[in-house]
């Protein structure tokens, strides 16, 4: 069965460094997205992308975001300079796109540390 | 941000009886809710949704109910096993707008 993959499993980095997350979605998806979740909160939202564009962020998803899919294949978020509180597992989604309402697949999440 | 709240934090089950989680909503925007179950160190893997248009969808031992009125919906496993046991998030959005609001989980707990 399909499903969203997510590199790396485990980011360890320093307070100020850039890390990229990746991910790659489900081949005939359409909608890609990204979330977060705080050690002991909720599944938080970020940002949802399609078509090589934002279609919705939130307040979350500052100037210190960005996302991007390079390739055909792989989706990324970019964190320019890491906080402490950046730290939480990340997880990316994907759903077809094509059907209403539509369904999101989560990966297995990357759990990021800022030390 | 509490427009999805799942006020019990966690719930035991004996195998084989029925588990009934709970979930409300405020937002009377949201028109499509989805039940999430989660392992540790995995991602939310989808278990089953419904569209505010019904108010009953059942796929094998799960079945959701919404209640729209209330602003409630509920998770029932009918017959629970210990695989079941998991984190279970509930999810709500509003059809053509992707961003999915969750609630905080209930972990199940499915006693032999």
């Amino acid at each position: 069965e399909p499903e969203v993959t997510q590199t790396p499993s485990h980011q360890v980095t320093q307070m100020g460094q850039e890390v990229i997350l990746r991910c790659v979605p489900i081949s005939n998806h359409l909608y890609f997205y990204w979330y977060r979740q705080i050690l002991g909160q909720k599944v938080e939202f970020l940002v949802s992308f399609y078509n090589n564009e934002i279609s919705e962020k939130s307040e979350i998803f500052d100037d210190q975001f960005s996302v991007e899919r390079p390739d055909g294949s792989n989706f990324t978020l970019k964190i320019r300079s890491t906080k402490l509180e950046d730290s939480a597992m990340y997880f990316c989604a994907s759903s077809e796109g094509t059907s209403v309402p539509d369904t999101q697949y989560f990966g297995p999440g990357t759990r990021l540390t800022v030390l | 941000d509490q427009q999805v709240k799942q006020n019990s934090p966690s719930l035991s089950v004996q195998e084989g009886r029925i588990s009934i989680l709970n979930c409300d909503y405020t937002n009377s925007m949201f028109d499509y809710f989805l039940w999430y179950k989660k392992y540790p160190a995995e991602g939310p893997t989808f278990l089953i949704s419904i569209s505010s248009i019904k108010d009953k969808n059942e796929d094998g031992r799960f079945t959701v109910f919404l209640n729209k009125s209330a602003k409630h919906l509920s998770l029932h496993i009918v017959p629970s096993q210990p695989g079941d046991s998991a984190v279970y998030f509930c999810a709500a959005s509003r059809i053509g707008n992707e961003k999915l609001t969750f609630g905080t989980g209930t972990r199940l707990t499915i006693i032999p």
